[in-house]
């Protein structure tokens, strides 16, 4: 089946250190979409990217739909406390039209004060 | 509260009991999706309802596994005979429309299963 391969597993990092995640896949996909989990909570929405090259920015995130659109990357910019917990890529599976979602396999995000 | 709710939060079951998990999706919501969550990875899609109807149940991983959502709104998943490798987090979420490609899905907290 479809597969999103998600960089790192894990990051440790210092808080006001910029941060940056990756997702790739060997097929095209035209919806690539970034969540974030906090523990014991649902996936939010951060971003979501619906055209190649196409760069997009929320507050202190910015995502990019690659050129190729078999890949994305999150950047976090000074980061800070809250931003912890899980951030995992998506993408709307092909061959359907209510867009059911495929996730990569998540990027723990730790902030160390 | 406007936003997908979830019960019960936490269910520890027996193998072999049955379980019912239910899903109040946001009101006015068409499409309804169930996904589960194993520990440690990302969600995995189960099945898809648009209103009533089960338009798409090709995640279900076993015929134990059966999902209903019969006047529209609240969905149920039921797993019969449950299994230890059924304990995972099941997410429900809903969408406003029923495609389109800016068709935002919101995600309940979950209801995390532990089969003993």
């Amino acid at each position: 089946g479809q597969q999103l391969n998600q960089s790192p597993q894990s990051m440790f990092i210092q808080e006001g250190e910029d941060v940056s995640m990756n997702c790739t896949s060997s097929s095209i996909f035209n919806t690539w979409l970034w969540y974030k989990q906090d523990p014991g909570e649902g996936p939010v929405l951060l971003i979501a990217l619906y055209k190649a090259g196409e760069l997009t920015s929320n507050g202190r995130l910015t995502a990019q739909f690659g050129i190729t659109r078999k890949d994305s990357f999150l950047n976090i910019s000074a980061s800070i406390p809250s931003d912890v917990g899980i951030y995992f890529c998506a993408v709307v599976a092909g061959g359907t039209s209510y867009g059911k979602l495929t996730f990569g396999q998540g990027t723990i995000l730790t902030v160390h004060p | 509260g406007a936003g997908v709710s979830q019960s019960p939060r936490y269910k520890v079951a027996k193998r072999g009991q049955d379980v019912a998990l239910r899903c109040d999706p946001i009101s006015g919501h068409v499409s309804l999706f169930w996904y589960q969550q194993a520990l440690g990875q990302g969600p995995e899609f189960l099945t898809y309802f648009q209103n009533e109807a089960q338009l798409d149940k090709s995640g279900l991983p076993s015929d134990r596994f059966f999902a209903e959502r019969p006047e529209g709104s609240v969905s149920t998943l039921k797993i019969q005979r449950t299994q230890q490798e059924d304990s995972a987090v099941y997410l429900c979420a809903s969408s406003f429309q029923t495609s389109g490609i800016k068709n935002e899905q919101f995600f309940g907290p979950g209801t995390r299963l532990t089969v003993l």
